[in-house]
């Protein structure tokens, strides 16, 4: 089924390691996406992309780097994980704008990280 | 900047009773409006959503809202909750100037009584 995979769905990190939370979109949008979800803040977008090779700053960038070489894939990577990224990720992706009737946001299942 | 406020972290209502979980927006430019479902452990599902057409937008499992340009408000509504309704609700606005990222709101829990 067309949509949003994320990968891996769990995660345990050591703090000081690093990795990546992959997403794929297959729906060929061009805005993605990664937001971090704590309770009781709701979302908070880290980094967001519109179009390959084109990034930038959320609200919550500090520990995070992304890159966006092809359209479908937007990498999430922590350098230096740290007990505050315990979270759970989001990766999205937007059909091509507000005018069109098709007009969404379509979200990956999440990565839950837990830092220790 | 965009930014929405969700008035109440948690309400409860009794099985049948009516639905109200309130948002309000804040935006430079004229809004686009969403509202999520999220059930424990789960992703994030769109119940509808708000893109300048009709005010009234009904969406999925009997949920509406209503647009209210002069009170900044986007409030969700159900005429009976069902038990299967008890999860996390998000009011999200679209940020259109650029990126056309979305701002959440913190969300709201709704607890549905027996």
């Amino acid at each position: 089924n067309a949509g949003v995979t994320q990968t891996p769905k769990f995660r345990i990190l050591k703090i000081g390691q690093s990795m990546t939370l992959q997403c794929t979109q297959d729906m060929n949008h061009n805005y993605m996406y990664w937001y971090r979800q704590d309770p009781g803040m709701g979302l908070k977008l880290i980094y967001y992309s519109v179009g390959a090779g084109i990034t930038d700053k959320g609200e919550v960038p500090n520990g995070y780097n992304v890159s966006r070489s092809t359209t479908e894939d937007f990498p999430l990577r922590l350098e230096l994980a740290a007990p505050s990224q315990t979270s759970v990720y989001f990766c999205a992706s937007s059909y091509p704008g507000p005018a069109s009737s098709n007009y969404g946001y379509t979200f990956g299942s999440g990565t839950r990280l837990t830092v220790v | 900047a965009q930014s929405v406020t969700q008035l109440g972290s948690h309400v409860s209502v009794s099985e049948g009773a009516l639905v109200l979980l309130r948002c309000n927006y804040s935006s430079s430019v004229p809004p686009y409006l969403f509202w999520y479902v999220q059930y424990p452990n789960q992703g994030l599902q769109l119940l509808l959503k708000y893109t300048s057409a009709a005010t009234l937008v009904k969406g999925i499992n009997g949920f509406e809202a209503e647009f209210k340009k002069s009170e900044t408000s986007f409030h969700l509504t159900k005429p009976s909750a069902h038990m299967s309704d008890a999860a996390e609700y998000f009011c999200a606005v679209s940020d259109r100037v650029y990126g056309n990222k979305l701002v959440f709101g913190a969300g709201t829990i709704l607890r549905v009584k027996s």
